[in-house]
């Protein structure tokens, strides 16, 4: 059974459309994380929440934003998408933060810009 | 500047072959994590390895972490057509708050 969910797995959005991408678990994590990934790419780390306490990345653009309202959901709003931000967006969860913490990644959402 | 260099980028090679890919830095990891992401899909993990030297083993898959847990490889005897996809390794870092930063990986490719 999954235990990362994302949803849509495809989205397609306008241009300067506010788009958001869904992440639930089942886990019970306390951490999730948002990776924006491009093709052939590593994927890149965008932020995180540890519990209710957000932590952005310093190279992330303030088009994106994230809210987490419990344990279970999390999201990825993009307030307005550009051409460049089309990629592989993925959610991940692990039960704490710190060195050798295994991660566990949902299914991706891949977000088309139009 | 990528902290993790992952190679070879691409691999194409026949049902049956061996091959090694590397993930190599000029820094030292706490851990190192070894994933594999099929097209479309997210990554999935495939080994932790943590202490220099150690070397683990998943079936036909040898991983193996370097004395100084600056590089790691992971070796895959008589690949299968199976083993197709992106191969990522990930390193977490005592002063990155523990964060994992991922390699740009190696897509491998396994022709019957």
């Amino acid at each position: 059974d999954a235990m990362v969910i994302q949803n849509p797995r495809y989205q397609v959005t306008q241009f300067g459309k506010p788009v958001t991408l869904s992440c639930s678990q089942t886990l019970n994590h306390n951490v999730m994380y948002w990776y924006q990934q491009k093709s052939s790419q590593a994927p890149k780390l965008l932020f995180h929440y540890y519990d209710k306490d957000f932590n952005n990345e310093a190279d992330t653009p303030d088009n994106f934003q994230s809210r987490r309202p419990n344990t279970s959901f999390c999201f990825l709003d993009i307030r307005s998408p550009g051409l460049g931000d089309a990629a592989m967006y993925l959610c991940a969860t692990s039960r704490e933060r710190g060195l050798n913490t295994e991660a566990f990644f949902g299914q991706g959402t891949r977000l088309t810009v139009v | 500047t990528q902290l993790l260099e992952q190679s070879p980028q691409f691999l194409s090679i026949q049902e049956g072959e061996n091959l090694t890919v590397y993930c190599n830095s000029s820094s030292v990891f706490s851990s190192l994590q070894w994933y594999r992401q099929e097209p479309g899909e997210g990554p999935v993990l495939l080994v932790t390895v943590v202490t220099g030297g150690e070397v683990k083993k998943l079936k036909r898959l040898t991983f193996q972490f370097g004395d100084a847990r600056k590089d790691s490889s992971l070796h895959i005897t008589a690949a299968q057509p199976g083993d197709t996809g992106l191969y990522l390794c990930a390193g977490a870092q005592l002063g990155n708050a523990g964060k994992s930063t991922f390699g740009d990986g190696t897509t491998l490719t396994v022709k019957p």
